[in-house]
C-alpha cells in the first residue's frame, strides 16, 4: 500500500536560514507529488506539485521541491525563509488510482 | 468568490444537537471531498463524491451524514456527536477525471473548527 512519511514533526529555523523538510512515499510507480501549507485556523494551500518532467518543481512564495526517484524522496527547500513561513506542510502522494495520500505533517517554527 | 468556501468557521454544539456543514466550490470542478483533521493526527477523507455520486466512504460513522445536491454544493449533517468528533473539517474539490490542461489537484477551503460538548 502507498505511504507517506515525513521524518520531521517539527523543525526550528532562524529567519533568512535555509529550509528543507523531508517527505518519503512508498510506492512501485512514480506517483503525483504535492505539498500544502496549513497556516493555523486554515485550510490547505498548495505550494506545489510534480506530475511528470523536470525533477526540479517551482512553487508560490519562494519554494521549490525536488523529485528523486531512487531515494524515493520529495523535499521542499527554500533559500531563505520569512517569519510567515511559519505553518504546517504536508507532502501528499497520488497513484494513477488511488486517492490522496497526505503525510503526518512538519511543523515549521520561525526565529525572528 | 472564487476557491472554496465552507460556513460557518466555527461550531460549537451540544452531543444531542443537529447541524450542518456546508462547502460551495466556484472552480467548476465535478469531485468533492470531506477531510477531518485532529490534532496530532493525520488528514482523514471521510467521503468523497463524483459528479454528485458518493464513491468513497471511509467507514465513517452514521452520525455523519453527507450530502451532495449538484457539483458546487456539499454538505456534512451531524447529528449526536461525540467529544471525540471535535475537529477541523476541511472540504476540498478536484476535477476528476482532469480535462484539457486541467488536472485533478485537490483545492481546500478554510475549514469549519467544529467543538462537541
Amino acid at each position: 500500500a502507498q505511504s507517506v512519511t515525513q521524518p520531521d514533526i517539527h523543525i526550528t529555523v532562524s529567519e533568512g536560514a535555509s529550509l528543507e523538510l523531508r517527505c518519503n512515499y512508498s510506492y512501485g510507480a512514480t506517483p503525483y507529488l504535492f505539498w500544502y501549507v496549513q497556516s493555523p485556523g486554515q485550510g490547505l494551500q498548495l505550494l506545489l506539485k510534480y506530475f511528470s518532467g523536470d525533477t526540479l518543481v517551482q512553487g508560490i512564495k519562494g519554494f521549490e521541491a525536488e523529485f528523486k526517484r531512487s531515494q524515493s524522496s520529495f523535499n521542499l527547500r527554500k533559500p531563505s525563509v520569512h517569519w510567515s513561513d511559519a505553518a504546517e506542510y504536508f507532502c501528499a502522494v497520488k497513484t494513477s488510482y488511488d486517492k490522496v495520500i497526505f503525510g503526518p505533517g512538519t511543523s515549521l517554527s520561525v526565529i525572528p | 468568490e472564487t476557491g472554496v468556501t465552507q460556513t460557518p468557521r466555527h461550531l460549537v454544539m451540544g452531543m444531542t444537537n443537529k447541524k450542518s456543514l456546508k462547502c460551495e466550490q466556484h472552480l467548476g470542478h465535478n469531485a468533492m471531498y470531506w477531510y477531518k483533521q485532529s490534532a496530532k493526527k493525520p488528514l482523514e477523507l471521510m467521503f468523497v463524491y463524483n459528479f454528485k455520486e458518493q464513491t468513497e466512504n471511509n467507514s465513517v460513522p452514521s452520525r455523519f451524514s453527507p450530502e451532495c445536491p449538484n457539483s458546487s454544493h456539499l454538505f456534512l449533517h451531524l447529528h449526536t456527536l461525540q467529544p471525540e468528533d471535535s475537529a477541523l473539517y476541511l472540504c476540498a474539490s478536484s476535477q476528476d477525471p482532469p480535462v484539457g490542461t486541467s488536472d485533478d489537484t485537490q483545492y481546500f477551503g478554510p475549514g469549519t473548527r467544529l467543538t462537541v460538548l
